[in-house]
């Protein structure tokens, strides 16, 4: 498995704010993964994130909005920008590791904008 | 076009009971994996089995079982010996096409009853 930390694990936001969120992994991984979670709904991919290179944005998430770092091989964060209600979600980071490429999910960071 | 569908919103199951949730993919791929997840309330996603598609054997990890149908594409989660610990909502997932990211299903709700 991984041991993945996510910080902040829950915020209260202002409309028009932006929030970063940060994950940390106890070893290298290539690929790190951000995932949103819309209340009461399933996961979707947001970006895949590789160290050195521009995140790879899914359909419907733009750079601009999500603006994604990877400085080095065991961290990444996820800004969502210019916040509005409909972003209130849960944020998760994945990386992937063992069998079938297993994706093991950070704790998760609980965004409400008001 | 890859997809996850799981029929069930809710479940229920009385303790120390066993329990199946539903899972069917669609895939042309010939190379796929599928995977469960548990999330309780706290909203950290758990990994539990993973399938993958040249797996002969079902897969099992303690009271987790993948009853792994190929030909009918379906992928239900068995637990077995159900425990109040159980509650919460399962997700099933799939990665195929080469992609290393995750379909998820709409998820399924259990609830288990003393």
């Amino acid at each position: 498995s991984a041991v993945i930390s996510q910080k902040p694990s829950r915020d209260i936001c202002q409309r028009g704010t932006s929030l970063t969120i940060q994950c940390q992994v106890d070893s290298q991984v290539t690929m790190m993964f951000w995932y949103r979670q819309q209340p009461g709904q399933s996961l979707t991919l947001i970006a895949t994130a590789n160290q050195g290179s521009e995140a790879t944005y899914e359909s419907g998430f733009v750079i601009d909005k999500f603006p994604i770092s990877r400085p080095n091989l065991t961290f990444s964060t996820l800004t969502v920008s210019n916040m509005s209600p409909e972003d209130s979600s849960i944020y998760l980071c994945s990386v992937e590791r063992g069998e079938g490429e297993t994706q093991y999910f950070g704790p998760g960071t609980r965004l409400l904008v008001l | 076009a890859q997809k996850i569908t799981q029929t069930q919103p809710g479940m229920f199951v009385q303790e120390k009971e066993a329990v199946t949730l539903d899972c069917t993919y669609d895939t042309s791929d010939q190379s796929y994996g599928l995977f469960w997840y548990k999330q309780p309330s706290s909203g950290e996603m758990i990994f539990l089995i993973y399938q993958g598609s040249y797996d002969e054997q079902n897969a099992t990890e303690g009271r987790y079982s993948l009853n792994f149908q190929k030909a009918r594409k379906s992928a239900n989660l068995v637990i077995s010996a159900s425990q109040l610990g159980d509650s919460a909502m399962y997700f099933c997932a799939m990665r195929a096409g080469g992609y290393n990211k995750l379909i998820f299903g709409a998820g399924t709700r259990l609830a288990v009853h003393p």
